[in-house]
């Protein structure tokens, strides 16, 4: 049973980069694709990029200029950085396992974690 | 992008009723639909992809249907656990996104 538990400060500063760290049980991440999405207050779900078991990225373009996803299969987490946050980046934090099949495009997510709630305030 | 808009927003339904969601998208997205579903503090949990195939372990009370821009989740017999916020999300336009939930709630 794979289980992914995120963890990071539950509140950023404006301007500041905020960090966040999923650590993965029950499978490695040297398989799959691994990503972050969000849930501003009130707001619908928003995907905000994955990291493959290769090491490459996909940002959705919306954020791309702020962010990065790496990993570290040596402890079999992998991270996320958002860089330059504002209060509209407050939102609970979801980190997924995706599946991608070939003949498909995109992809679903079949794991989650439960969530990390990021405050962006002074 | 492709917007997923689901109704209704909420609902309130008894234990033994049967339930349809709607989620609707701003263009055809073929099949390439999964529907989640949320209790607040756990973490969502796929219950269908491709539209209609259950995913394994997920009770057959729950069914998926549509394709293009229509789209269902029946629950033919709701279960005391069923009580929840259920999700489309779309993985045929980049990038995928989600509808705004829909609320089952107890009458």
């Amino acid at each position: 049973q794979v289980q992914l538990q995120e963890s990071g400060p539950g509140l950023v500063k404006p301007s500041e980069t905020l960090s966040l760290t999923c650590t993965v049980s029950g499978d490695s991440l040297s398989s799959y694709y691994w990503g972050w999405i969000r849930q501003p207050p009130g707001k619908g779900l928003e995907w905000i990029g994955y990291i493959s078991y290769s090491g490459n990225t996909n940002y959705n373009p919306s954020l791309k200029s702020r962010v990065t996803i790496s990993v570290d299969t040596s402890k079999n987490q992998y991270s996320l950085k958002l860089r330059s946050v504002t209060a509209a980046d407050t939102a609970v934090y979801y980190c997924a396992r995706e599946v991608h099949r070939s003949g498909y495009f995109l992809w679903y997510f079949d794991n989650w974690g439960q969530g990390t709630l990021v405050t962006v305030s002074s | 992008a492709i917007q997923l808009t689901q109704s209704p927003s909420s609902l309130s339904a008894s234990v033994g009723d049967r339930v349809t969601i709607t989620c609707r998208a701003s263009q055809g997205i073929s099949s390439a639909l999964a529907w989640y579903q949320h209790k607040p503090g756990k973490a969502p949990k796929l219950l269908i992809y491709d539209a209609s195939t259950l995913e394994s372990g997920v009770p057959s009370r729950f069914s998926g249907s549509g394709s293009g821009t229509d789209f269902t989740l029946t629950i033919s017999s709701l279960q005391p656990e069923d009580f929840a916020t259920y999700f489309c999300q779309q993985f045929d336009y980049y990038p995928c996104t989600f509808g705004q939930g829909t609320r089952l709630e107890i009458k």
